[in-house]
Parts: structure tokens; sequence; C-alpha cells
């Protein structure tokens, strides 16, 4: 079984600053992480994953995420925020071997002027 | 290349009607998913599709949910006896590969379900 846990369901935040949305998972078997995000009225798209390699991974708009295998988690990171990445943010985990994703409930990030 | 498109964008109906939402993934992409999106709420899984292979129907909620796969391309989602609690966001996916190799999946815009 594998669950994800997305800590924060809404994060504000000023433009420019640094932001970091918060993943934790769990699973008995090695897994694959994924962040996507939901832009208004749209569907889901890949921000990045972790499959293997490097625990840090850079994905497209700035972001890059840490994968912490001794504290399960996998948080997103952002070192300046623009107006446009007001979101939803998705985490996702499949464990080895699996075909349906486990997504957390999303986080809302909102970045004011 | 074209993405995932569903049809329609919005659909509103009235409670006890029957309603089918449809799913055009990328060409190519043998894996195929149903989610529902409800506010507030993270992805619910629906059912999955895979080739030629039987789908996995475990995340339906109900038997007036079923879905089926022509020609392992385009995708039907049918809802029967809509109850005003079916009123969500329904998303569909496809990828190359199993999330569990690793894969990317890519999905479509959805479809805004209103129930009055």
């Amino acid at each position: 079984a594998q669950s994800v846990t997305q800590l924060d369901s809404q994060v504000p935040v000023f433009e420019e600053a640094p932001v970091e949305l918060r993943c934790n998972y769990s699973s008995s078997v090695s897994v694959y992480l994924f962040w996507y995000v939901q832009y208004p009225n749209q569907g889901l798209q890949l921000l990045l994953k972790y499959l293997s390699g490097s625990t840090l991974v850079k994905g497209i708009n700035g972001f890059e995420a840490e994968f912490n295998k001794s504290q399960t988690s996998f948080h997103l990171r952002k070192p300046s925020v623009h107006i446009s990445d007001t979101a939803e943010y998705f985490c996702a985990v499949s464990g080895e071997g699996s075909y349906i994703p486990t997504f957390g409930r999303g986080t809302s990030l909102i970045v004011h002027p | 290349g074209a993405g995932v498109s569903q049809s329609p964008s919005n659909k509103v109906t009235e409670k006890g009607k029957d309603v089918e939402l449809r799913c055009d993934p990328i060409s190519g992409h043998t894996a195929l998913y149903w989610y529902r999106q409800s506010l507030g709420q993270g992805l619910e899984f629906l059912i999955y599709f895979q080739g030629n292979s039987a789908p996995d129907k475990s995340g339906l909620p109900s038997d007036r949910f079923s879905a089926e796969r022509t020609g392992g391309s385009v995708s039907t989602l049918t809802i029967q006896r809509t109850q005003q609690e079916d009123s969500a966001v329904y998303l569909c996916a496809s990828s190359q590969r199993l999330a569990g190799q690793g894969g990317t999946q890519y999905f479509g815009p959805g479809t805004r379900l209103l129930v009055l």
C-alpha cells in the first residue's frame, strides 16, 4: 500500500519570495515520486519526477525537489516565485511495478503581488 | 503533437439522467486512466485500461459508473442515473509507461459535471 500526505492545503506567499511545498509518502516498496501542477481550468501537467540517482531533481519553471528516503519526503521548492506560479500542486507516489499512482490532496499556492 | 482531449468540457444535467464523457488519449499510449476531482479533494482513481487487458475497475464508486475503451484508443465514461454527489471534474490521463516504471501521466483538461 502507498499513501501521500501534503501537509499544507494552502500556501500564500509574496512575489519573489522563496516557497516550499511539503510532501510525505509511505510505501512498502521502492517508489517513484512526481509533482504535478494544475493551472485554473486545466488538467495536470508534470513539473518533475524522481526515478533514481541524484536526490535533487530539477523541473520546469525553476522548481526543484529533493528526495529524502530517511524522512520519506519529497518537498518542492522554488527560490523566487512569480504571480504566474499561482496554481494547485499535487504530489504523487507510485510503488515500483504498480500502475496506479496515489495523489495527495493538493496544495494551493497563492502568490500575492 | 496533440495532447489528451476530453469532451464535453462542461456538462450540466438533471438528477437521474445518464451522461457520457469522452476521452481521446495521446496516440500510441497504451495506458488510460479516469480520475474524479471534487472540490478540495485530491484525485480519486476510478478505472484503468492497459492495452487489451481487462480494465481495473476497483475505483468505481458504484455500479452506476462504467467505462469502455474501443480499439485501444478512445474511452467513454458513463454515469447512469446521476446524483448530485456525482458533480465533480472528471479527468482522463494517458501514458506510455506505467507510473510504477517512472512513466509520466498526460492529463486532459477535464469535464466539469454539474448535476442539478
